[in-house]
């Protein structure tokens, strides 16, 4: 158990539909991050957040947006969702950014768009 | 975006040692090499990190060569639930520590 709690674990919604997945870092953790996993792309970078902060993106459509909240879990919105938007959501937690640090992942949000 | 290049896949016989190989030769000086393992349906997972010297942990150690060009992940004695796929990873955007994950090499475990 990594310390990272993501929710839901499974969830299968419509094209054109809006859904929210959530992070709940590791105890300690100030920086939280975001990932998408699709089995033609990989693991890829969406955003990172330190202390309520934006602090990275990556590639992440403009139809996504993600905040972390003053108790620093983090959320995760999708909208107007499409076919290729099924994927693994994984949220990762560190203690800070920044090289010299581990990242702790959670087991995954897996979505799939119908 | 930083790169690394690493086997698609290599196989072990369980209790025998590995070593997994990574070539980045774009990595700069305060570039912190990182190695990540995703079991099957399962979140990535800390494996080890360095700098300059060889590291050890519970897990495995981790060889740097001398220019920094290129990294060996060792796992001393490989079980069956060592079977993951292994990222090698050196560290983006500087101070921001985002982990760019390639494609990774499979590991595959023989009993």
């Amino acid at each position: 158990d990594s310390g990272v709690t993501q929710t839901p674990k499974h969830l299968i919604t419509a094209t054109g539909q809006r859904v929210t997945l959530r992070c709940s870092p590791r105890s300690g953790d100030l920086s939280v991050y975001w990932y998408q996993q699709s089995l033609d792309q990989g693991l890829q970078f969406l955003i990172q957040y330190y202390n309520g902060e934006e602090r990275a993106k990556g590639n992440i459509l403009e139809r996504f947006s993600a905040q972390q909240f003053p108790d620093l879990h983090s959320e995760l919105n999708l909208s107007s969702l499409e076919l290729g938007d099924s994927a693994l959501y994984f949220c990762a937690s560190s203690v800070y950014p920044g090289q010299n640090t581990e990242a702790f992942f959670g087991q995954g949000t897996r979505l799939t768009v119908v | 975006d930083a790169k690394t290049t690493q086997p698609n896949s290599m196989e072990s016989n369980e209790e025998e040692p590995v070593h997994l190989p990574c070539n980045h030769s774009t990595i700069s000086g305060t570039d912190y090499i990182h190695w990540y393992r995703q079991l099957p349906s399962q979140g990535p997972e800390y494996v080890i990190h360095g700098l300059t010297s060889n590291v050890n942990n519970r897990m495995a150690s981790l060889a740097i060569a001398e220019d920094r060009k290129s990294s060996t992940l060792i796992l001393h004695r490989a079980t069956l639930r060592d079977a993951a796929v292994y990222y090698c990873i050196h560290g983006y955007g500087g101070s921001q520590g985002n982990l760019i994950f390639g494609k990774g090499t499979k590991l595959s475990v023989k009993p």
